[in-house]
């Protein structure tokens, strides 16, 4: 399965931006690249997904490196809300059939 | 249709007792995926479904623990003999497809005392 590097933990303020990196240099040209997130004592839950080009949603963006070997989310405007584990996950039409989480980014949002 | 529903939220159980836990999909969803996850880890791949089919199951998944899906509907997800190591929160997912996004229900907390 194809593996992905993200940072343990990451800290941001209120009303800022905020980018989280993802490196995923052995991903396949068939692998989408998934975001999901975990609040404090909820199950995931599905930020966003793209395969080539970036993708904007209601949620979040997501930026795609054009080597596809990285991935970078970005919140636009940080909540107290947004605090959360955030996973990114390769997930295609080979390999894996399931979603493969790692340790995911702990999300820190200071008021 | 409000999302994935799982029952129970919470369950208290002595050691070597059975356990079963039920997962409502979305409707339309015909895959249906188990996680469990432990405080501090990642939610961890137990086995999934297709249908009615049981496509793949993780090491993870002794001999004492069997899920199934009947018709395709929902799930259920029982443990044999239960030991402490088992005390985690057993997630639940849905999909229409593989690479479509997956809904989470808010998972069953398995205490094992």
């Amino acid at each position: 399965d194809a593996k992905t590097t993200q940072p343990n933990s990451m800290e941001s303020n209120e009303e800022e931006p905020v980018h989280l990196p993802c490196n995923h240099s052995t991903i396949s040209g068939t692998d989408y690249i998934h975001w999901y997130r975990q609040l404090p004592s909820q199950g995931p839950e599905y930020v966003i997904h793209g395969l080539t080009s970036n993708v904007n949603n209601r949620m979040a963006s997501l930026a795609i490196a054009e080597d596809r070997k990285s991935s970078t989310l970005i919140l636009h405007r940080a909540t107290l809300r947004d605090a959360a584990v955030y996973y990114c996950i390769l997930l295609g039409f080979q390999g894996a059939q399931k979603l493969v989480f790692g340790q995911g980014t702990r999300l820190t949002i200071n008021p | 249709d409000t999302g994935v529903s799982q029952d129970p939220r919470h369950k208290i159980t002595k050691r070597g007792q059975n356990v079963t836990f039920r997962c409502d999909p979305i409707s339309e969803h015909n895959r249906l995926y188990w996680y469990r996850q432990t405080l501090g880890q990642g939610p961890e791949f137990l086995t999934y479904f297709q249908n009615e089919a049981q496509l793949e199951k993780s090491r993870l998944l002794s001999d004492r623990f069997s899920a199934e899906r009947p018709k395709g509907s929902f799930s259920t997800l029982e443990i044999q003999r239960t030991e402490q190591g088992d005390s985690a929160m057993y997630l639940c997912a849905s999909s229409l497809a593989r690479v479509t996004e997956a809904f989470f229900g808010q998972g069953t907390r398995l205490t094992v005392v």
